[in-house]
């Protein structure tokens, strides 16, 4: 079974503070993508990433996907009350696969 | 991106009943998923249902418990039944799109469906 460790799990901080989520494995995922979702929603999809190493950049946010595509971070620059969200990660396993591994969410909260 | 839509958005059923979920996705799609998401959780795959054929379910989940029907390519149901408070929990369809651009490739959820069971 693979697993996606998150971290930190709770965050709270402060309007044009920066901030980093961790999604870690001790697997090797094919792709990875990051969610957010808001309460009485469903997930959000904003990045996928698929190449080791790769960086992608969304507005004030950066995703990166390590180099042995087993880890992945998400660092949000200036954050501002609207980035107030659970971010979850999920690795998709193999090529071709969907079954998606979802880590346990960081859920984020900025204080205006 | 798709668009989809779950009904009932929410319910409060009563113990040893059944509820289905319908999920309506705007274009034809090969594969749908279902996940539940317990309160203070994360997102667990149910099972994924393809048309024309029998849903495949994840580890610790039954066709008895969470019957699927998949009848065409943009809708699907899932059917709790007889249930008990564990399963009260939000129940997501989603659908995977590979979109050229390859930021977007990924799945997409509908809204939800937030089941109490008392």
């Amino acid at each position: 079974t693979q697993l996606l460790e998150q971290s930190p799990q709770f965050l709270s901080i402060q309007e044009g503070e920066n901030l980093t989520v961790y999604c870690n494995s001790s697997s090797v995922f094919s792709s990875l993508q990051w969610y957010r979702q808001e309460p009485g929603e469903g997930p959000v999809l904003l990045v996928t990433v698929v190449t080791g190493g790769e960086v992608k950049k969304l507005k004030r946010l950066t995703f990166q996907f390590g180099d042995a595509r087993k880890d992945s971070s998400l660092h949000i620059t200036a954050a501002q009350p609207g980035d107030t969200g659970l971010y979850l990660c999920a690795g998709a396993p193999g090529a071709g696969s969907y079954q998606l591994t979802f880590g346990k969410g960081t859920k984020l909260s900025v204080i205006p | 991106s798709a668009v989809i839509s779950q009904k009932p958005s929410r319910d409060i059923c009563q113990r040893g009943t059944s509820l289905t979920i319908q999920c309506q996705v705007d274009s034809q799609v090969t594969m749908m998923f279902w996940y539940r998401q317990q309160p203070g959780q994360s997102l667990t795959l149910i099972a994924t249902a393809n048309q024309g054929s029998e849903a495949t379910y994840e580890s610790g989940f039954v066709i008895d418990k969470f019957p699927i029907s998949r009848p065409n390519l943009t809708f699907s149901t899932l059917t709790v039944s007889n249930m008990s408070p564990e399963d009260s929990s939000i129940y997501l369809c989603s659908v995977e799109r590979s979109i050229t651009s390859g930021i977007l490739r990924g799945q997409y959820f509908g809204p939800g469906t937030r089941l109490t069971v008392t």
